[in-house]
């Protein structure tokens, strides 16, 4: 079946500009993951949603990072007013939600996004 | 805090070489453990993961070497061969605790040269 897409797959924006990144999960997936990527360093988590719960919001770096999730499905990553230090490759992931040992993430192929 | 440190951050193997790499996690509530392979211009993808009540795990030439003790977890890849040239990322969770986000190492960038 279908995996986890994003779009764009990059983006190149002006300092100060708004950006949307978009994922879209695997079907029936409840759990959905932001992560953050710079060049040289690990994944940085960023947002967390499961089901109807409130998001986890504990990893977005400043109040300019925000993310929806519509219908339990496909979700929106915002980012007000970009920053050069915002540049980075955008992982979204999803999961099953269980707790199973089973229950993986799996990601998406990114959004690489480049603040010029 | 880094809670999950990873090493070395680059390795190069000779073809059918054991590669093999470190991390080591400082919350004792972590109880899941992937390891993640990811190629240029991708997403990671799951490897191999263990829960802390085993102290070993093999999946083919994979295998996940687990210290509860020493809080620590290794991957070993027996045979590398150079499509398993990659860079690999440790993680860690609290999945009995309601599945929380993955906590990664910075990252090995593997080379296995022929």
């Amino acid at each position: 079946g279908a995996g986890v897409s994003q779009s764009p797959s990059n983006k190149v924006t002006e300092k100060g500009k708004d950006v949307e990144l978009r994922c879209d999960p695997i079907s029936g997936h409840t759990a959905l993951y932001w992560y953050r990527q710079s060049l040289g360093q690990g994944l940085e988590f960023l947002i967390y949603f499961q089901g109807n719960s409130a998001p986890d919001k504990s990893g977005l770096p400043s109040d300019r990072f925000s993310a929806e999730r519509t219908g339990g499905s496909v979700s929106t990553l915002t980012i007000q007013r970009t920053q050069q230090e915002d540049s980075a490759v955008y992982l979204c992931a999803s999961s099953s939600g269980t707790r199973l040992v089973s229950d993986e993430q799996y990601f998406g192929p990114g959004t690489r996004l480049t603040v010029t | 805090q880094q809670q999950v440190k990873q090493s070395p951050q680059s390795l190069i193997v000779q073809k059918g070489g054991i590669s093999i790499i470190n991390c080591a996690y400082e919350n004792t509530a972590f109880d899941y453990f992937p390891w993640y392979q990811q190629f240029p211009g991708k997403g990671p993808a799951l490897l191999i993961a263990i829960r802390p009540d085993v102290s070993e795990k093999k999946e083919g030439r994979f295998t996940i070497s687990f210290n509860k003790s020493a809080k620590q977890f290794s991957l070993h890849i027996m045979d590398s061969q150079p499509g398993d040239s990659a860079t690999y990322f440790c993680a860690a969770s609290m999945r009995d605790s309601g599945n929380t986000p993955l906590v990664f190492g910075k990252g090995t960038r593997l080379s296995v040269i022929a």
